[in-house]
């Protein structure tokens, strides 16, 4: 059974690079052709889709976000990142990674990683 | 960019009755493209429906999707007290995106 799970700081600083890790577990990132995906919802909120990468590295970002993030991938260690920089309060949120299995949805979700923005 | 409208923002109703939530895009999405998620409080959101109307491994059959064009709808059909929740729709034609939710609430 895939299993994905986030971690990083939970306080990131004003005008810093928020940086998360989702490490998955039950069979290699490489496998099954899927999207790795990084969405998050603001207190109370909706969720906002951030962007995906593939193991291979190709990435698609949201329009909206897509000059201050960036995601990368490590297939020896099974894991793939997230850096959001320059943030602001407005980027205080839960994190969520998730497995998108193309035209079957996002299947399998991290827990999420409260995320808050704040001197 | 695809915008999910998502009615009614809240759909207060009783165990047993009838749900149905509402998801209307702003261009056309392929029905093969479209996804429901339920969301319990404090949790992550759980996959439902694929495909517009596929029901995910392990969901009851109480839930139902369809639609095609503009408009799709999740029916449960008897709701159950584990029911009430958060509900959203998600387009992946198109990049991807998110409705704002339904809130289904205990009457």
């Amino acid at each position: 059974q895939v299993q994905l799970q986030e971690s990083g700081p939970g306080l990131v600083k004003p005008s810093q690079t928020l940086s998360l890790t989702c490490t998955v577990s039950g069979d290699s990132i490489t496998s099954g052709g899927f999207y790795w995906t990084w969405i998050r919802q603001y207190p109370g909120k909706g969720l906002e889709w951030i962007g995906y990468i593939y193991h291979t590295g190709i990435t698609h970002y949201n329009p909206s976000l897509t000059s201050r993030v960036t995601m990368s991938v490590d297939t020896s260690k099974n894991e793939f990142s997230l850096k959001v920089t320059s943030v602001t309060a407005a980027d205080t949120a839960v994190y969520y990674c998730a497995r998108d299995r193309r035209t079957w949805g996002l299947d399998v979700w991290g827990q999420g990683t409260t995320v808050i923005v704040s001197s | 960019e695809i915008v999910l409208t998502q009615s009614p923002g809240t759909l207060s109703l009783s165990p047993g009755d009838r749900a149905t939530l509402s998801c209307r895009a702003s261009q056309s999405v392929s029905a093969a493209y479209l996804a429901w998620y339920q969301q319990r409080p404090g949790q992550a959101p759980r996959l439902l429906i694929y495909a517009s109307s596929t029901r995910a491994t392990g969901i009851p059959d109480r839930f139902s999707g369809s639609g095609s064009g503009t408009d799709f709808t999740l029916t449960i059909s008897r709701l159950e007290p584990e029911d009430f929740a958060v509900y959203y729709c998600q387009q992946y034609v198109n990049s991807r995106t998110f409705g704002q939710g339904t809130r289904l609430e205990i009457k």
